[in-house]
């Protein structure tokens, strides 16, 4: 069965990093588009990013553009989220979820997600 | 970029109800769209892909229509479980937005 298991979300101050994990199992990883989506508390979904199988092309919510960098490891069945100059407003509960296709058509399973709370 | 919008931002309904979501791109995306329920403190689930195509495992209940700026999500007879909120979400222009979602609570 699909698994999807966040993980490295956690408290961080204004303006430094932190970097997510999604161990993915159950599946032909390297087939499938990866997403990241958050949601921040009492708030709607928001996407954040999506890369294509293969890696090689990568898309990014506006307001994450430059800040934020995702990355997948076909031969270690991960995908990745890198996080810099968090703000306040990046508090949220970070998803990530599988395409149905190879980059973007749907997001068929998700993980349970993970806590990213950045406060002084 | 485009803009999702749905409409009502939230819907009481009863038991065997029909209810219609409606969501509006700002510019056309063709079949590009998709649908997902979310429950309280759990992850979003994939109901509708591309418009009008019913995820596996999805009761039949749901079904999706659509195509260019606007679509409809319809639940054809409403079930407790249900309860719910609703988003869609464009899947084909970069970035993906989600709209604000519909809450559809049971009378």
């Amino acid at each position: 069965q699909v698994q999807l298991v966040e993980s490295g979300g956690g408290v961080v101050q204004p303006g430094r990093s932190l970097r997510l994990s999604c161990a993915a199992s159950g599946f032909t990883f390297s087939s499938y588009g990866m997403h990241w989506v958050r949601q921040a508390p009492g708030k709607g979904l928001e996407w954040v990013a999506v890369i294509s199988y293969d890696g090689n092309n990568k898309y990014y919510e506006d307001s994450m553009k430059g800040r934020f960098t995702i990355s997948r490891d076909n031969s270690k069945n991960t995908l990745y989220l890198q996080m810099n100059s968090l703000r306040a407003e990046d508090t949220a509960v970070y998803y990530c979820a599988k395409d149905l296709g190879i980059l973007s058509l749907g997001k068929d399973y998700w993980g349970q997600g993970t806590l990213v709370t950045v406060s002084s | 970029d485009i803009q999702m919008t749905q409409s009502p931002s939230s819907v009481s309904a009863s038991v065997g109800d029909r209810v219609t979501i409606t969501c509006r791109a700002s510019q056309g995306i063709r079949n590009w769209l998709a649908w997902y329920q979310q429950k309280p403190g759990k992850a979003p689930n994939l109901l509708i892909f591309a418009a009008s195509n019913l995820q596996s495992g999805v009761p039949s209940r749901f079904s999706g229509s659509g195509s260019g700026t606007d679509f409809t999500l319809t639940i054809s007879s409403l079930q407790p479980e249900d309860s719910a909120t609703y988003y869609c979400q464009g899947t084909n222009s970069f970035p993906l937005t989600f709209a604000g979602g519909t809450k559809v609570e049971i009378k």
